[in-house]
């Protein structure tokens, strides 16, 4: 399955609001997941299962979406958040991973 | 807390072999099926491997089928990656990844991150 992001390159100022978007070449129900990598560190997971915050996740951050269409938002974003972000589909074997989101912060 | 440990990357030519190891701790590690992922310098991710909790079933990436091997050892709580026949293009930084559903079958994504062990395959 093939997951394509968009935009590739956000540009941001503080406060805004994010929309990040994944498309799926073939339906994963809800099995579609988010994550954000800073530089130099390793991803973490923000949004499980299209909608459901991962512990500890602030809640700015909000998944939603089924089968193809998928949609990460940031509500008024915030300087830490500069990073990239990756969709990611366990639905079918191999798991595969979206192109990658990279957001600057103006 | 979990944590994830990865070991085992360095400088080998094109056509060797590397043992990347994953040490965990924080959870029964039996009751989860693991991950490896990887990143090429300035890219995004990919998905290489796959090991279910029980050790009973393995998963692999089209790029790396035939050439790397996943196993685990629940006795010493430690995820391996036996990589072979090494090419350029698997140079990379090389994450273990906890699985974030419990269960000692099936596999999927993962909720818990290592920092990363680099690979660089190079003459």
């Amino acid at each position: 399955i093939v997951l394509t992001q968009s935009p590739d390159f956000q540009s941001v100022t503080p406060k805004e609001k994010v929309t990040i978007t994944c498309r799926a070449s073939q339906s994963v129900g809800d099995h579609l997941h988010w994550y954000q990598q800073k530089p130099d560190q390793s991803p973490k997971l923000l949004i499980k299962s299209a909608s459901q915050s991962f512990s500890g996740v602030p809640s700015r951050f909000s998944g939603s979406g089924s089968g193809t269409d998928f949609t990460l938002t940031i509500n008024s974003l915030e300087a830490e958040d500069a990073a990239t972000y990756y969709c990611h589909q366990s639905s079918i074997l191999p798991l595969t991973f979206g192109g990658g989101t990279k957001v600057e912060i103006k | 807390e979990v944590q994830l440990l990865e070991s085992g990357g360095g400088l080998v030519q094109p056509g060797g072999s590397l043992r990347l190891s994953c040490a965990a701790s924080g959870f029964t590690f039996s009751d989860f099926a693991m991950n490896w992922v990887r990143q090429a310098p300035g890219k995004g991710l990919e998905w290489v491997a796959a090991i279910t909790g029980n050790g009973g079933s393995t998963y692999y990436g089209d790029s790396v089928r035939g050439r790397f091997t996943i196993s685990r050892d629940n006795s010493k709580n430690t995820l391996y990656l036996q990589m072979n026949s090494l090419r350029g293009e698997d140079t990379a930084l090389y994450y273990c990844a906890k699985r974030a559903i419990v269960g000692p079958t099936g596999v999927g994504f993962g909720d818990y991150w290592g920092q990363g062990t680099l690979v660089t395959v190079s003459s």
